[in-house]
């Protein structure tokens, strides 16, 4: 059982070049998220998804594109990159089981160092 | 919005106990607390629903005011494990649960022998 896991670990873009960060989980977790970590902004939210083809934007989305074909896996797709994308992205993912008590605790990824030059 | 919390910072001496705060603008639904080593990803300490629970294990424990839209975390004798970044996340009012979750800027805690 692996949890979620991230891929790369680091990466190093250029200035307008576009990469696809991936996002994998073998929980059968129906909520995944990512979060963009900068220094004193503590974890911000860019996409999320509660399940298989829906999702939606959090509070710092522009730049970034997601899907979700699979319940595994949350890719999140860089457009083209700016040196603002210069961060530690974190993906997460929890499970619903609905009924009352719905909430459950996130399970995060390792992370992603970027840069942007 | 993300909620805030306080302090910042706070360096104590082993044994000391430290309380951080969390405070939202908006109703809240639950309030969750993470927290995080330096270099690696943030680990889930305890939730809390409105209610006005307290949890707890160990010498850690945490409260939820719904009606003032605040959470404290209280440790307790702190051990030099405990030191790292608390974020409180929050969560308000939507049906589904917590996949909406909004964290805090963190609090950085330093347990000095």
């Amino acid at each position: 059982n692996a949890g979620v896991t991230q891929t790369p670990k680091f990466q190093v873009l250029k200035t307008g070049q576009s990469m696809t960060l991936q996002c994998a989980q073998d929980m059968n977790h129906e909520y995944m998220s990512w979060y963009r970590q900068d220094p004193g902004m503590g974890l911000r939210l860019i996409h999320y998804s509660v399940g298989a083809g829906i999702t939606d934007q959090g509070e710092v989305p522009n730049g970034y594109n997601v899907s979700r074909s699979t319940t595994e896996d949350f890719p999140l797709r860089l457009l083209s990159a700016a040196p603002s994308q210069t961060s530690v992205y974190f993906c997460a993912s929890s499970y619903s089981p609905g009924g009352v008590d719905m909430n459950t605790e996130a399970f995060f990824g390792q992370g992603t160092r970027l840069t942007v030059v | 919005q993300q909620p805030v919390q306080s302090p910042q910072a706070v360096i104590l001496r082993e044994g000391e106990d430290a309380v951080i705060n969390c405070s939202s603008s908006k109703a809240l639904y639950s309030v969750h607390w993470y927290r995080q080593k330096h270099g690696e990803a943030p680990v889930f300490l305890m939730i809390l629903l409105k209610g006005g629970e307290q949890k707890g294990h160990d010498k850690i424990s945490a409260s939820f005011n719904e009606k003032k839209q605040q959470s404290s975390l209280y440790l307790t004798a702190s051990q030099l494990s405990y030191s790292g970044t608390y974020f409180c996340g929050t969560e308000s009012g939507t049906l589904f649960g917590n996949e909406k979750l909004t964290f805090g800027t963190g609090t950085r805690l330093t347990i000095i022998p």
